[in-house]
């Protein structure tokens, strides 16, 4: 298995322009969620999705977050306006579930974003 | 709510001495804990949780953890350091209510010198 796959995994923008983060989760797995990982506040989970369909989004700091699921095999989050301080590292992570579940997360490689 | 508290944040070790990175949780109801590594510019890789069970747990590399419910307690430990084993530690905790959401602990890192 190729494991969650993320892209782009670099991401240099200007203060301003629309950002799309795209995530391929692990085939088979329901469950997608969206991290954010800074020095000063962590690892934050965003926003995340069973079957296609978000669950919480509780941690989507403002409205200029926004993120999508439109298929099983598919996730964007996107930010747009961005700003300086939306620079960070975005994870996305998969999870199964049913009685074969490991129960378990599994992350992707990060997409670092920096904003100018 | 749920909450992880990692103490330390850096833990050094010698190669060869056993390592602790600790780790306590609070939750409601039953806890469901993972660690997880991360080495520089990579994701979290799993290393082993608790569910139910053996409240010693062994995972990937050697590592284990063992629950303890009336400290509520999760350390991580190792017998035998790596200097491979470099990287940084992250304890998370979710409740059993089948609200997906984990919670992470601020990390530890720790240092194995030679």
């Amino acid at each position: 298995d190729a494991g969650v796959i993320q892209s782009p995994r670099h991401e240099v923008t200007e203060m301003g322009q629309e950002v799309t983060l795209r995530c391929k989760p692990i085939s088979g797995h329901d469950y997608l969620f969206w991290y954010r990982q800074t020095m000063m506040r962590g690892l934050e989970l965003l926003i995340y999705f069973n079957n296609n369909v978000p669950i919480d989004d509780s941690g989507m700091p403002e409205d200029r977050f926004s993120a999508k699921m439109p298929n099983a095999s598919f996730s964007t989050l996107k930010i747009q306006p961005s700003e300086p301080r939306d620079s960070a590292v975005y994870f996305c992570a998969s999870k199964g579930s049913g009685a074969t579940s490991t129960d378990t997360q599994y992350f992707g490689p990060g997409t670092r974003l920096t904003v100018l | 709510a749920q909450s992880v508290a990692q103490p330390e944040d850096q833990v050094n070790v010698a190669e060869g001495n056993p390592l602790t990175v600790k780790c306590t949780y609070s939750v409601s109801g039953n806890p469901y804990l993972f660690w997880y590594v991360q080495y520089p510019n990579r994701g979290l890789q799993f290393l082993l949780k608790y569910i139910t069970g053996d409240n010693l747990v062994k995972g990937s590399y050697g590592f284990e953890a063992e629950f303890n419910k009336s400290q509520t307690s999760f350390h991580l430990k190792k017998p035998s350091a790596l200097v491979s084993d470099s990287a940084l530690y992250f304890c998370a905790v979710r409740d059993d209510t089948g609200f997906q959401k984990l919670v992470f602990g601020t990390g530890t890192r720790l240092l194995v010198s030679p």
